[in-house]
């Protein structure tokens, strides 16, 4: 079983759908980060949160420390917004960082 | 302000030989973290180091090494490598201790034979 999961695997919008991305972990993680990796390999971080809710733009970050879920939204998605997204995570002692699966999200024009 | 840059970003080895990979993170940032993606098991933590000091360590074999110099620049290194090991490798630079914002390099792509 992974420590971190997330759900779905794989995501098909049509442009301008709200799009929601879910991430729930078993172990104690610090502080949840967010990123989105285009093909080809790069990765951005999208957010760091530890409690409550971000946003940027489009993107919206919320996390629940005591049910261990975070959910990552993006409003009037966008092409360009088709990559992966990966939630992720170092334990409280620092000791190990975990990464979700990624979800796979593709949006059609 | 430069990014995270990494060389080489791509290198092809045979088995049994070994590679060094370099890592120079954003100015100012002390904190160097090194992780392995790969299609099967996806991104995994190799390890992080602040000021010169490996402090955390993934599950990985002794044959992966690394090390971070004065100047923040860290390199890690594959003994005896096996084909499992290619992958892209990736290392991000943060300010903050542990695990603060993350800017990742591009990578670099290693391919075993």
């Amino acid at each position: 079983k992974n420590e971190v999961e997330q759900s779905p695997q794989n995501l098909t919008a049509q442009e301008g759908e709200f799009i929601t991305i879910n991430c729930s972990y078993s172990v104690g993680i610090s502080a949840l980060h967010w990123l989105q990796q285009h093909p080809g390999g790069g990765i951005v971080s999208l957010f760091m949160l530890s409690s409550g809710k971000k946003k940027h733009g489009r993107l919206i970050a919320t996390i629940n420390i005591q049910e261990k879920h975070s959910s990552l939204h993006i409003t009037a998605s966008h092409p360009r917004d088709s990559a992966v997204y990966i939630c992720a995570g170092p334990t409280n002692t620092g000791n190990q960082f975990y990464f979700g699966t990624g979800t796979s999200l593709t949006v059609i024009p | 302000k430069a990014g995270v840059t990494q060389t080489p970003r791509y290198l092809i080895k045979t088995r049994g030989q070994q590679v060094t990979l370099s890592c120079s993170p954003i100015s100012g940032h002390r904190s160097v973290s090194w992780y392995q993606q790969t299609p099967g098991q996806g991104l995994q933590f190799l390890f992080e180091y602040f000021s010169e000091t490996q402090r955390n360590k993934g599950n990985f074999p002794g044959r992966f090494s690394g090390r971070q110099f004065s100047n923040s620049r860290s390199e890690m290194n594959v003994s005896t490598l096996e084909l499992g090991d290619s992958a892209l490798y990736l290392c991000a630079s943060s300010t903050e201790v542990p695990y603060g914002e993350l800017f990742f390099g591009e990578g670099s792509r290693l391919t075993v034979l």
